[in-house]
């Protein structure tokens, strides 16, 4: 069975730039996890989405980023306007139930890099 | 916030050796995870612990889930160079929203 699909894995862009980063969810998880990875500050979790409901976005840094879940099998992270200190791998995981600690299938990344 | 202490931050070892590293937090969390990140991929889940005081392994590897429920260990026996990566713990809380917490992981270095 196919992973999470991640897309694209490699993105490098410059500053103003608006970046979305694609993601499909294993078939069935109905749960949809986005997060960033960067030496300083770890992996931080920035959206979650339940049945392509966003349930906590806490963790979105700014207005500049946006997630969507318009369906079950797609979602998408946006920057708009991107920035230098948005550098990092950005990670998508679902989960078939997403919740009590259910284990979270992560993709490859997206190695994102803003000139 | 909730912040997981994670260490120690990096460890270079020698084939056959074991290791352990170990997250505490001043939170209690329903569900502790140890998952593994190779370079250039995803974490993939290692162990999932579910009771205070659960001890599980996993091949080489063992977990426990602190009486606590505020800190987890993960233990290597006989480190094999493929071992080489960085291990996340993750604590899960079931209230307040939904939220798994990620230690800042443990970079393992083995050399054979």
């Amino acid at each position: 069975d196919a992973g999470v699909i991640q897309s694209p894995r490699h993105e490098v862009t410059e500053m103003g730039q608006e970046v979305t980063l694609r993601c499909k969810p294993i078939s069935g998880h109905n749960s949809l996890f986005w997060y960033r990875q960067t030496m300083m500050r770890g992996l931080e979790l920035l959206i979650y989405f339940n049945n392509n409901v966003p349930i906590d976005d806490s963790g979105m840094p700014e207005d500049r980023f946006s997630a969507k879940m318009p369906n079950a099998s797609f979602s998408t992270l946006k920057i708009q306007p991107s920035e230098p200190r948005d550098s990092a791998v950005y990670f998508c995981a679902s989960s078939l139930l997403g919740g009590g600690g259910d284990t979270q299938y992560f993709g490859p990344g997206t190695r994102l890099t803003v000139l | 916030g909730q912040q997981l202490n994670q260490s120690p931050q990096s460890m270079f070892i020698q084939e056959g050796e074991d290791v352990s590293m170990n997250c505490t937090s001043s939170s209690i969390f329903n569900t502790w995870l140890w998952y593994k990140q190779d370079p250039g991929e995803g974490p993939v889940l290692l162990i999932a612990l579910y009771k205070a005081g659960e001890l599980t392994s996993n091949g080489r590897l063992t977990a426990q889930f602190g009486i606590t429920r505020k800190d987890s260990f993960l233990n290597i026996s006989a480190s094999i160079p493929s071992d080489v990566g960085i291990y996340f713990c993750a604590g899960h809380r079931n209230t307040g929203g939904f939220k798994t917490i990620f230690g800042a992981g443990t970079r393992l270095f083995v050399k054979a």
